[in-house]
């Protein structure tokens, strides 16, 4: 499957614990994009990387929340002492020009 | 800020009929894209508008671009049950590298 993938598609945590999620883009493209998406909403804009240089981000992301993409392929995003209202499905996508491909999001759950 | 707005946020269509849902923007927009989602799935992309006046048709979905770009449609004719699912609009700010996605519209299709 040479499309975007996201590891894992689920994940349950405590509230307090660090997490951290992984996005492998389409392998040619040089964009990718965070967001987050909650139940009734569309997906809400978190983050942007052109290759590895993250050049945009939502005031939605607190400083809890760090991403990084090191070589300009796979990226991550961490969220450290995770709060209940972490809780949501996390939406990666990657793209060369406007059309932007979507991964299978990983769903997390704060307990 | 960048707001967009869809209505109606659901629907109900009977198998067979058309059905329009509705996209608005506070601001004009350098274009509007669309995206699907289905139930637990992820957003796929369907179409970008760029032009003033825009129509663009794929099957028996017809989209269009308001001639303020501030608006966009989406028209689905003789409605099938794979039409069910959430269909975003989603508008470029702060420059291109975000897209604001609106709240959706939720179609359920009645056999």
């Amino acid at each position: 499957d040479t499309g975007v993938s996201q590891d894992p598609r689920h994940k349950i945590t405590k509230r307090g614990q660090n997490v951290t999620f992984r996005c492998d883009p389409i392998s040619e493209h040089n964009r990718l994009y965070w967001y987050r998406q909650t139940l009734g909403q569309g997906p809400e804009f978190l983050t942007y990387f052109q290759n590895e240089a993250q050049l945009e981000k939502s005031r939605l992301l607190s400083d809890r929340f760090s991403a990084e993409r090191p070589k300009g392929s796979f990226s991550t995003l961490e969220i450290q002492r995770t709060e209940q209202g972490d809780s949501a499905m996390y939406l990666c996508a990657s793209s060369l020009w406007g059309e932007q491909f979507f991964g299978p999001g990983t769903r997390l759950t704060v307990l | 800020g960048q707001q967009v707005m869809q209505i109606p946020q659901y629907q109900h269509v009977q198998e067979g009929e058309d059905f329009t849902t509705y996209c608005n923007s506070s601001t004009t927009l350098s274009n509007i894209q669309w995206y699907k989602q289905r139930p637990g799935g992820h957003p796929v992309f369907l179409i970008q508008l760029v032009k003033s006046g825009e129509v663009k048709k794929q099957k028996r979905l017809t989209f269009q671009f308001g001639e303020a770009k501030k608006n966009s449609s989406l028209h689905i004719t003789a409605t099938q049950t794979t039409d069910v699912g959430t269909y975003f609009c989603a508008g470029p700010y702060y420059g291109n590298n975000r897209l604001a996605f609106g709240k959706g519209n939720q179609v359920v299709v009645i056999p």
